[in-house]
C-alpha cells in the first residue's frame, strides 16, 4: 500500500538548519507530486510548496521562499525538505503529501509528520 | 492569495445526525476544492476531491458539493469515528490555501 514514511523529531537551535526526510512506497515515486506542509501546534495547514520527483521541478510558496528547499532522490524514493535560518517560528508539524497526476492539487497520501522545535 | 473561510468553527452533533460544513472562497474556484479530515495527533486524511468526488475507501456518509466560491460538506449520519477537525482547501491557484478548519465533537 501507499506509505509516505517521514523523519523523526528535530530539536534545533536558532540560525541553524535541519533535514527532513520522506520516503516514499507502495507506487511510482516519480508519478506523482511531493507537498510539504507547515502545522504549527492548534493550527491550521499551512502549504509550502512541491517538488516533482519525475523531473525535480519545484514550487515555493512566496512565504517560504528562501526558507524551504526541496530535493529528491530517485534511487531511494525519497523527499527531502531543508529547513534553514530557524526561528521560533519554525517550530511546528511538517507533512509530506502525495500529489496525483491529473487532480495535482490534491494530497491523497500523508506521511505521519514531523516535528520541529527551535529552541536556543 | 485566495482566503478560504469556513463556518463554523466548531460543532458538536448527536449520533446519527446530519452535520454540514461550509467553505467559501475569495473567489471563484472552479471546483477545485478538497476537503480533509484530521483527527487529533494524526496526519489528515482527504474526504473529496473536485468539490464532490468521493475518495477510494471513505464511506458513503460523506458528501460534498458546490460550485463558484461556496461550496458545502456533508455527513449524512454522525458516527463516532467521525470527531475531528475538517479542512477544505482550494487548488486553483499557487499557493494552495486551506480554511482555518471545524472541529466537529460527537454531542
Amino acid at each position: 500500500q501507499v506509505q509516505l514514511q517521514q523523519s523523526g523529531a528535530e530539536l534545533a537551535k536558532p540560525g541553524t538548519s535541519v533535514k527532513l526526510s520522506c520516503k516514499a512506497s507502495g507506487y511510482t515515486f516519480t508519478s506523482y507530486y511531493i507537498y510539504w506542509v507547515k502545522q504549527r501546534p492548534g493550527q491550521g495547514l499551512e502549504w509550502i510548496g512541491y517538488i516533482y520527483p519525475g523531473n525535480g521541478g519545484t514550487y515555493y510558496s512566496e512565504k517560504f521562499k528562501g526558507k524551504a528547499t526541496f530535493t529528491a532522490d530517485t534511487s531511494s524514493s525519497t523527499a527531502y525538505m531543508l529547513l534553514g535560518s530557524l526561528t521560533p517560528e519554525d517550530s511546528a508539524y511538517y507533512f509530506c503529501a502525495r500529489g496525483p497526476p491529473g487532480y495535482n492539487y490534491v494530497m491523497d497520501a500523508w506521511g505521519q509528520g514531523a516535528s520541529v522545535t527551535v529552541s536556543s | 492569495d485566495i482566503q478560504m473561510t469556513q463556518s463554523p468553527a466548531s460543532l458538536s452533533a448527536s449520533l446519527g445526525e446530519t452535520v454540514t460544513i461550509q467553505c467559501r472562497a475569495s473567489e471563484d474556484i472552479y471546483s477545485g476544492l478538497a476537503w480533509y479530515q484530521q483527527k487529533p495527533g494524526k496526519s489528515p486524511q482527504l474526504l473529496i476531491y473536485g468539490a464532490s468526488s468521493l475518495q477510494d475507501g471513505v464511506p458513503s456518509r460523506f458528501s460534498g458539493s458546490g460550485s463558484g466560491t461556496q461550496y458545502s460538506l456533508k455527513i449524512s449520519s454522525m458516527q463516532t469515528e467521525d470527531e475531528g477537525v475538517y479542512f477544505c482547501q482550494q487548488g486553483l491557484k499557487y499557493p494552495y490555501t486551506f480554511g482555518a478548519g471545524t472541529k466537529l465533537e460527537l454531542k
